[in-house]
């Protein structure tokens, strides 16, 4: 079975600054996606990035970025600028390259960002 | 276009009493994902939908949980009766058919049973 572990239960970053939020996950799998996704108050989740097991080179969006390293299991995500708006719950999720499977969460890592 | 909407936004009922949760996806979608998170978790799939077919319900305790999908579009999630532990907040999900597809979510609906 596949599971997500974030050994992060909160994480605190100062606006401006960059913050890594850690992320490993376990699959036998070799074909997969892995996911970030931000939880504010209103409770929706919202992706933020998404990364393809396939593909070597980290995906990037705007100010985050993610550290993919395959072989370790190991999928960060890097939060540069900081904004107050990024405080929220983060959760890392897997999701096998199958159809519409289901995503495997994490327990999420509480962001709060100090003006 | 609308985003996957869910109601209602709260729920508060007494242990034993019936509920339920309603979904409309976004139009077009054919997966809907019914999810439900406990404080301090991670979202956990109770049941995934191919138009009208549950797909998955494996993790849906059935002895008390019910969905339906009729025509392939709304959804609604029943819990009867409810139990103190059913306290959770229940996310509704959809995406499109195929591999490379994102799955947006709703607002969710935060049940507490008191």
């Amino acid at each position: 079975a596949q599971t997500v572990t974030q050994s992060q239960p909160e994480m605190s970053v100062q606006e401006a600054e960059t913050v890594t939020l850690s992320c490993t996950y376990d699959t036998s799998e070799s074909d997969y996606y892995l996911f970030w996704y931000k939880q504010p108050p209103s409770r929706q989740m919202i992706l933020v990035i998404r990364q393809e097991a396939y593909k070597q080179q980290n995906a990037t969006e705007n100010r985050f970025s993610v550290n993919f390293q395959k072989a370790a299991k190991s999928f960060s995500l890097k939060i540069s600028d900081s904004q107050l708006g990024d405080a929220a719950m983060y959760f890392c999720a897997y999701r096998r390259r199958y159809n519409t499977d289901k995503l495997i969460f994490g327990t999420g890592t509480r962001l709060q960002v100090f003006p | 276009e609308a985003g996957v909407v869910q109601s209602p936004r709260y729920k508060i009922i007494e242990k034993k009493q019936p509920v339920a949760f309603w979904c409309n996806p976004i139009s077009g979608h054919n997966t809907l994902y019914w999810y439900r998170q406990n404080l301090g978790q991670g979202p956990e799939l109770l049941i995934r939908y191919e138009n009208e077919e549950a797909v998955d319900d494996s993790q849906l305790p059935k002895d008390r949980f019910s969905a339906e999908r009729l025509k392939g579009v709304d959804s609604t999630l029943k819990i009867q009766p409810a139990e103190l532990g059913d306290s959770a907040v229940y996310l509704c999900a959809s995406s499109l058919d195929g591999g490379n597809t994102e799955a947006f979510f709703g607002q969710g609906t935060r049940l507490t049973v008191v």
